[in-house]
């Protein structure tokens, strides 16, 4: 079975801050791991995928295998970062497995 | 706007009663994926077509629930006697083609929230 774990339901941090949203997976294959965001009154949207190895808007993610993690970071904070959160993951198939989301507020 | 299309918006009906959610997926893509989503929760996989053909069925699709794609474009999402469990967010996907399997990046709709009463 494929699970996603976000264990901050809240994140309030300084703007100019470091951010960490933690995601934590469980999934005995080889999964891929995705994260989306959803602005206020927007869409949701792809951030970054791991096997892109990219870095969107400064957030970077790396997939730690040995603690099956897929935490969020990004060195300074932005008030226009502040919005919902989702970790995401699939075994390779077209099912897509959420966590249940960190709302993260920037503070001005 | 050329992104993925929902219609309605907004749902009210009452327990007992069908309904019936349209989405128009970009119009290059041929993947079309349902999600629904309540409160305090992340989207829950319902089901996906690839082209007109219905591949993947989650649990969580009972029998009341149907979803088609006739002619590869398009889909509807029907659920029928309507039970205030069904209340939540659904959500419509779309995707590019791709010569791998498996997920690409998912584009989503605004979503058309069903309340049940």
């Amino acid at each position: 079975a494929q699970r996603v774990t976000q264990p901050e339901k809240l994140l309030s941090v300084f703007k100019g801050a470091p951010v960490e949203l933690k995601c934590n997976y469980s999934y005995s294959g080889s999964p891929e791991l995705f994260w989306y965001v959803q602005y206020s009154r927007q869409r949701l949207q792809l951030l970054l995928r791991h096997i892109s190895r990219e870095s969107i808007k400064g957030f970077t993610a790396d997939l730690n295998k040995g603690e099956t993690s897929f935490h969020l970071k990004k060195p300074f904070a932005q008030e226009e970062d502040s919005a919902m959160y989702y970790c995401a993951l699939t075994g390779g198939n077209e099912k897509l497995t959420f966590g249940t989301g960190t709302r993260l507020t920037i503070i001005p | 706007d050329t992104g993925v299309s929902q219609d309605p918006r907004h749902k009210i009906t009452k327990r007992g009663q069908n309904v019936t959610f349209r989405c128009d997926p970009i119009s290059e893509h041929n993947r079309l994926y349902w999600y629904r989503q309540t409160l305090g929760q992340g989207p829950e996989f319902l089901t996906y077509f690839q082209n007109e053909a219905q591949l993947e069925k989650s649990r969580l699709l009972s029998d009341r629930f149907s979803a088609e794609r006739p002619k590869g474009s398009f889909s509807t999402l029907e659920i029928q006697r309507t039970e205030q469990g069904d209340s939540a967010m659904y959500l419509c996907a779309s995707s590019p083609r791709s010569p791998r399997t498996g997920i690409e990046k998912l584009f989503f709709g605004s979503g058309t929230q069903l309340s049940v009463l």
